[in-house]
């Protein structure tokens, strides 16, 4: 059964800095892993989606990877800017499975 | 616009009471599901729907039900059996035709009971 954990649970960094948020999962068969952002009293905003077949995606200053050997994906946040405080959660699944939510780090950055 | 929705936003009852929260989707979009998300817990799924008038349980279905009678309707019902209801309830969609699974989700009901 795919596990997904995401450390830290808080994270606070100065604007302007580069920031790497990590997910890791136990079923290294995952079909797919997305990134989502969620803002206080808010739904899930979806940010990226890694298919299996896939290394990498990118959105603006917005950059996941996927090792499905090392049971890893990564956020990376170029030029963090205030408006990126949020909870960001990752989630994947397995192939017919459910997706399976990591708790999320909640990213505060300072002005 | 293309999205889903929730209403209402926020929803108050009586310990006792049914409640049911709506989830209403024009993205025609196949799946359809129902988390719940509590302080420190992150989310958990309570139903799943691939198809209309089929819906599976998740890992804490005790408590609630479902129904999807239409493709673009999945309402939730609360019932009084739910021993801890006083949640942020969330609904989301996804297209398995592509087979990507990539979900989309509402803005969520905040249900207390009392």
């Amino acid at each position: 059964k795919q596990e997904v954990t995401q450390i830290p649970a808080a994270l606070s960094v100065p604007e302007g800095e580069n920031l790497v948020l990590n997910c890791s999962f136990t079923d290294s068969a995952i079909y797919n892993l997305q990134w989502f952002r969620q803002d206080p009293g808010k739904g899930l905003t979806s940010l990226l989606l890694i298919q299996s077949s896939q290394r990498e995606q990118t959105s603006g200053r917005l950059n996941a990877s996927l090792d499905k050997s090392s049971g890893r994906s990564t956020l990376y946040i170029a030029a963090s800017q205030p408006g990126d405080s949020a909870t960001y959660l990752c989630a994947g699944s397995s192939w017919g499975d459910k997706i399976i939510f990591g708790k999320g780090t909640r990213l505060h950055i300072l002005p | 616009d293309g999205g889903i929705t929730q209403s209402p936003k926020y929803l108050f009852r009586k310990e006792g009471q049914n409640v049911t929260l709506s989830c209403e989707q024009n993205l025609n979009h196949d799946a359809m599901y129902w988390y719940r998300q509590d302080p420190g817990q992150g989310l958990r799924l309570i139903y799943y729907s691939q198809i209309v008038n089929d819906f599976q349980k998740g890992d804490i279905a005790e408590g609630y039900s479902v129904s999807r009678e239409k493709k673009e309707s999945f309402p939730l019902t609360v019932t009084s059996a739910q021993k801890n209801p006083t949640a942020f309830y969330l609904c989301a969609s996804s297209l398995t035709r592509t087979g990507t699974y990539e979900q989309y989700f509402g803005p969520g009901t905040r249900l207390t009971v009392t």
